[in-house]
């Protein structure tokens, strides 16, 4: 089913606290990506990775943070500097061909 | 950088019936242009791309065409049915064979009647 694996699926944040989604994949691709969905605007991209520790900032970094430490896994923490966390969001990946695949999303909410 | 706007926001076409949905690029440089579907609750899938050095391409029911001096590009779904109803997203990239990012539109909201 596509060897992205998002969790959780569902996940609920206090106000002011920090929370970490996980994207895992087994598909050996290099490149990493964020998306936030909201309702209107679409994907937007946070950040991405195309190799082992490097990432960079995508159109809407602030408040969110990653790290690329295994080829495998690139966790997106979003801190409590993110005044407006409540959105699905995206975990995608790439390799040589432009195509991108992607995880089944997580759907965070401030409660 | 890359901006991608995505026209019509909803659209609702009667099984059968052909849909179309346009969007604009703004960075020339842009030469991959893949279109994604995603039904309620799941993930965005590929269903049709083309790249720059390509007019027109089909797949069944589905084209998609490309005018680059125009600088935009549109999907074409005919003989609409059920199944087809999802939010389609555009997107545009500057793909050189390594990874690079990709600017998406807003999608639209397609609607298949019976």
């Amino acid at each position: 089913d596509g060897g992205i694996t998002q969790s959780p699926k569902y996940l609920f944040r206090k106000e002011g606290q920090n929370v970490t989604l996980s994207c895992e994949q087994n598909l050996n691709h290099d490149a990493m990506y964020w998306y936030r969905q909201d309702p209107g605007q679409g994907l937007r991209l946070i950040y991405y990775s195309q190799i082992v520790n490097d990432f960079q900032k995508g159109d809407i970094a602030e408040g969110y943070s990653v790290s690329r430490e295994k080829k495998e896994s690139f966790p997106l923490t979003v801190t409590s500097a993110q005044k407006n966390p409540t959105a699905f969001y995206l975990c995608a990946t790439r390799t040589g061909r432009p195509e991108a695949f992607f995880g089944q999303g997580t759907r965070l909410t401030v409660v | 950088g890359e901006n991608v706007e995505q026209h019509p926001s909803t659209l609702s076409v009667q099984e059968g019936d052909s849909a179309v949905i346009k969007c604009t690029y703004s960075d020339s440089a842009s030469n991959y242009f893949p279109w994604y579907k995603q039904e309620l609750g799941k993930r965005p899938q590929l269903i049709i791309d083309i790249r720059s050095n390509v007019g027109e391409k089909k797949d069944q029911r589905i084209a998609v065409t490309l005018n680059k001096t125009a600088k935009h590009f549109s999907l074409h779904i005919t003989e609409t049915q059920p199944e087809d109803s999802a939010v389609y997203f555009c997107a545009a990239s500057f793909d050189t064979g390594t990874a690079s990012k990709l600017t998406f539109g807003t999608g639209t909201r397609l609607q298949v009647t019976l």
